[in-house]
């Protein structure tokens, strides 16, 4: 099975900051990489899929990076309605990273 | 615009089965797939399984395989899942989602609104 591990498990920032989250594949998966937001008691919402399409909907502060096993989630500006946990995805056989909380400083 | 609307919500009893339903609206039912996510409390997602309803081909994560069932009904464009042998760590939110196929990658998009699955004696 490919492992998602995701980097880190929580952070604390401010509106305003830019966050980068990050997510390594135990093994090569190209571009099939999907970023998904989930604030508490909602179904997750995808924010990028194929690792760096934005989904129609969602902010341009957003955006996704990478190949291979290394991947990277980018808020350019944090701003209040983000604070939420984000999880990878790793579309071939659909396994997700364990998360990261992103928390008010 | 595909909407996914589920089940209520489930007590069950250890060693007992859940069926939880996921009707879709808005597009042409066999023209996607949908796969199931659970997420127990405080804890992160895991995939379960998918079926392709067109081709009524299933795919189950090798941890729920033997007790996970996925089904469809297209006269009436619900997707079920069936999880036998319950147990208190079954305990968690059930998710169904459009497993986006058709593109060269794969993505879910949307999502249902959750069932929760309470397995209690």
């Amino acid at each position: 099975d490919i492992q998602m591990t995701q980097s880190p498990s929580s952070l604390s920032a401010s509106v305003g900051d830019r966050v980068t989250i990050t997510c390594r594949a135990s093994q090569t998966i190209s571009r099939f990489l999907n970023w998904y937001q989930q604030k508490p008691g909602k179904a997750p919402k995808l924010l990028i899929y194929a690792a760096s399409s934005l989904q129609s909907g969602v902010p341009s502060r957003f955006s996704g990076s990478g190949s291979g096993t290394d991947f990277t989630l980018t808020i350019s500006s944090l701003q209040p309605e983000d604070f939420a946990t984000y999880y990878c995805q790793q579309s071939y056989s659909r396994t997700f990273g364990q998360g990261t909380k992103v928390e008010i400083k | 615009q595909v909407q996914l609307v589920q089940s209520g919500a489930e007590v069950m009893k250890p060693g007992s089965s859940v069926k939880v339903s996921c009707k879709a609206s808005g597009d042409t039912f066999s023209s996607y797939a949908i796969s199931w996510v659970r997420q127990a409390p405080g804890q992160g997602l895991e995939w379960m399984g998918g079926i392709i309803p067109i081709f009524g081909t299933t795919n189950y994560a090798q941890k729920f395989q033997g007790r996970v069932t996925i089904t469809t009904d297209e006269s009436t464009s619900t997707a079920y899942m069936e999880l036998s042998s319950l147990r208190s760590d079954d305990t968690a939110v059930y998710y169904c989602a459009r497993d986006e196929i058709s593109a060269e990658y794969n993505w879910f998009d949307p999502w249902g609104q959750g069932t929760l699955v309470t397995v209690s004696s």
